[in-house]
């Protein structure tokens, strides 16, 4: 338990679907991160939240939609999907990166397993 | 664009065996960080490192990062079945880009009982 929560785990979804991503995180951190994991390739950076603002996309199709309602709520958005975007999207959350502290921890979510029919 | 490169990709070892793992770039890193994932979960952070030739030890892993703050190691002594999992480093940027981690592919680590 890394104190990051992702609902669902498992999600199915066709290309005409609408589904949406939840992420909490219960520790205190002030900065969350959407990142992707496919198969061989390294975990990318999609988004990136910062005090609630939006700090970094990483050229991230429209038909993802990230939002952060609060430092301890992350939501990633998805609409029109490709099969192309099956994948592991993970949550993870860390201290103000810019508050002083001279390295960044991250701390990750279990993840949710997207499959695009 | 920074680059770290993890060797090897694969790794299947008997239970007791020791094993070394390496992380690479071109790029001067602030710190970096060594991550373990198991199947279907997320990375699970094991250490950061942040001074040029800093090793850190818990308990049966090593890790080591380089002089140049461009590379590191993990040394695993004992292997048990336990340790198996992708192994990920990650390193972080200076200054106002240190909240950015670029990843390596990882290693996956396979100790067989």
């Amino acid at each position: 338990e890394t104190g990051v929560t992702q609902t669902p785990r498992h999600l199915v979804m066709g290309m005409t679907n609408k589904k949406s991503l939840k992420c909490e995180q219960h520790l205190g951190h002030n900065a969350m991160y959407w990142y992707k994991q496919s198969a061989k390739k390294p975990l990318e950076l999609m988004f990136v939240y910062n005090f609630k603002e939006q700090t970094e996309n990483n050229s991230v199709p429209s038909r993802f939609s990230p939002e952060c309602p609060n430092s301890s709520h992350l939501f990633l958005h998805l609409h029109t999907l490709q099969p192309e975007d099956s994948a592991l999207y993970l949550c993870a959350s860390s201290q103000d990166p810019g508050g002083g502290q001279t390295y960044n921890e991250q701390f990750f979510g279990p993840g949710t397993r997207l499959t695009v029919l | 664009t920074q680059l770290l490169e993890q060797s090897p990709q694969f790794l299947s070892i008997q239970e007791g065996e020791n094993l070394t793992v390496y992380c690479n770039s071109s790029s001067v890193f602030s710190s970096l960080q060594w991550y373990r994932q198991e199947p279907g979960e997320g990375p699970v952070l094991l250490v950061t490192v942040v001074t040029g030739g800093e090793v850190k030890k818990l308990k049966r892993l090593t890790f080591q990062f380089g002089d140049a703050r461009k590379d590191s190691s993990l040394h695993i002594t004992a292997a048990q079945p336990g340790d198996t999992g992708l192994y990920l480093c990650a390193g972080a940027g200076s200054g106002g880009s240190n909240y950015k981690l670029t990843f390596g592919k990882g290693t996956l680590l396979t100790v067989n009982p």
